[in-house]
């Protein structure tokens, strides 16, 4: 079973800050966090991971938590094109990301 | 860079038929994945090569599903005989190292109905 908890869907207008949050309470130490996202008759695309500090890069950034129990994926200016499935995946690195579990994830829909 | 490559992108069968998709993984990628995804659900790991050696077949369903890579480079899933509950997309991803701490890439899938 995944070890993460998202809301099945979230709206957001075109142009706004979209928040994806995601409850992971019982990550463990050595555990990153993943957001990876999939649009529409697509296969799912990597965004985004860490540890225990703030990532950004082109695509997003990624807010966690102190307790590391929960975090929230920022895309800052959401576009139409950003309507997809966000999964947040609890797992390994420096092994095999073939642990990647994925769960439902977070329907995001961005509205003109 | 070419992205993972998967054929055919659609299958339509009846049951007890057999079917085979294969993938061609993004060149000079070392691991090669297997996923299902089920309709309204998140992908689902069935099997993880690194080169041509099986390193995660724990969730294939064994009796039905087979999977190689026999030159390391492109995979065929096989299901025979297919069952209702196998209609599904057939996802294969690909990442460059060996102990998979790079990146995981998916190609679109293969969109299985079975009848």
């Amino acid at each position: 079973d995944a070890k993460t908890t998202q809301p099945p869907s979230m709206d957001c207008a075109e142009g706004r800050a979209a928040n994806l949050p995601c409850n992971h309470s019982t990550i463990s130490g050595n555990e990153y966090v993943y957001w990876y996202r999939q649009i529409h008759s697509q296969g799912p695309q990597y965004i985004i991971h860490g540890l225990k500090n703030n990532e950004t890069n082109e695509m997003a950034s990624l807010i966690i938590t102190e307790d590391r129990k929960s975090s929230t994926l920022i895309l800052p200016h959401a576009t139409l094109r950003d309507t997809a499935v966000y999964y947040c995946i609890v797992g390994l690195h420096g092994g095999s990301q073939g642990n990647l579990i994925f769960g439902k994830g977070t329907k995001l829909s961005v509205k003109p | 860079e070419a992205g993972v490559a998967q054929s055919p992108r659609y299958k339509i069968i009846e049951k007890r038929q057999s079917v085979a998709f294969w993938c061609n993984p993004i060149s000079g990628h070392a691991t090669l994945y297997w996923y299902q995804q089920i309709l309204g659900q998140g992908p689902k790991l069935l099997i993880q090569f690194q080169n041509n050696g099986v390193v995660d077949d724990s969730q294939l369903p064994k009796d039905r599903f087979s999977a190689e890579r026999l030159k390391g480079v492109d995979s065929t899933l096989k299901i025979q005989p297919a069952k209702l509950e196998d209609s599904a997309v057939y996802l294969c991803a690909s990442s460059r190292g060996l102990a998979g701490k790079e990146t995981q890439y998916f190609g679109p899938g293969t969109r299985l109905l079975v009848l």
